[in-house]
């Protein structure tokens, strides 16, 4: 069964250092998301993806962040300058979508960052 | 927007007991509603889903309950088993957009 893949696993950086975390969606979804789960927490919503462009963002998804599809398969998450507080597990989720019916969002297995 | 709220935060049951977990939602528009079982250090994994359009949907032993007009939903679990010990999420959605997940219930079935 096709899954969503998500690289590294684990990135340990620096504060105010960029980090690029990738995400290889299942390849027939169109629909991409990044959500994070800060340790104990709920998962948040960051932004979606569609049609290279994004659809929707939250209030978490400031300036620092950007989403790209460079090209066909990848996804990927820019932190500009890392802060502390963006230490957390960070999912990657795609979706097909069939008329008007919602499909299930399926996740990747996450990275975990840690800004030290 | 939307607001999920799930409770209890914790739940703990003997092996072979079962298991509710009730989840509200404010959005009236919410149409899907996902309930996600996360295991430690592992992503969410989808076990159970329902959308607006049913009151209830069961799988083997896990089912899903939806109640429009009081905008609400509850996961049964019967016959759990140590295996069921996990991080259970509910979500709603829209539909199109993104996925606003409820504040989690961890469940511990002992032997």
């Amino acid at each position: 069964e096709p899954e969503v893949t998500q690289t590294p696993s684990h990135q340990v950086t620096q504060m105010g250092q960029e980090v690029i975390l990738r995400c290889v969606p299942i390849s027939n979804h169109l629909y991409f998301y990044w959500y994070r789960q800060i340790l104990g927490q709920k998962v948040e919503f960051l932004v979606s993806f569609y049609n290279n462009e994004i659809s929707e963002k939250s209030e978490i998804f400031d300036d620092q962040f950007s989403v790209e599809r460079p090209d066909g398969s990848n996804f990927t998450l820019k932190i500009r300058s890392t802060k502390l507080e963006d230490s957390a597990m960070y999912f990657c989720a795609s979706r097909f979508q069939r008329g008007d019916r919602t499909d299930t969002q399926y996740f990747g297995p996450g990275t975990r960052l840690t800004v030290l | 927007g939307e607001n999920v709220e799930q409770h209890p935060s914790t739940l703990s049951v003997q092996e072979g007991d079962s298991a509710v977990i009730k989840c509200t939602y404010s959005d009236s528009a919410s149409n899907y509603f996902p309930w996600y079982k996360q295991e430690l250090g592992k992503r969410p994994q989808l076990i159970i889903d329902i959308r607006s359009n049913v009151g209830e949907k069961k799988d083997q032993r896990i089912a899903v309950t939806l109640n429009k007009t009081a905008k609400h939903f509850s996961l049964h679990i019967t016959e759990t088993q140590p295996e069921d010990s996990a991080v259970y999420f509910c979500a709603a959605t829209t539909g199109f957009q993104k996925l606003v997940f409820g504040t989690g219930t961890r469940l511990l079935v002992s032997p």
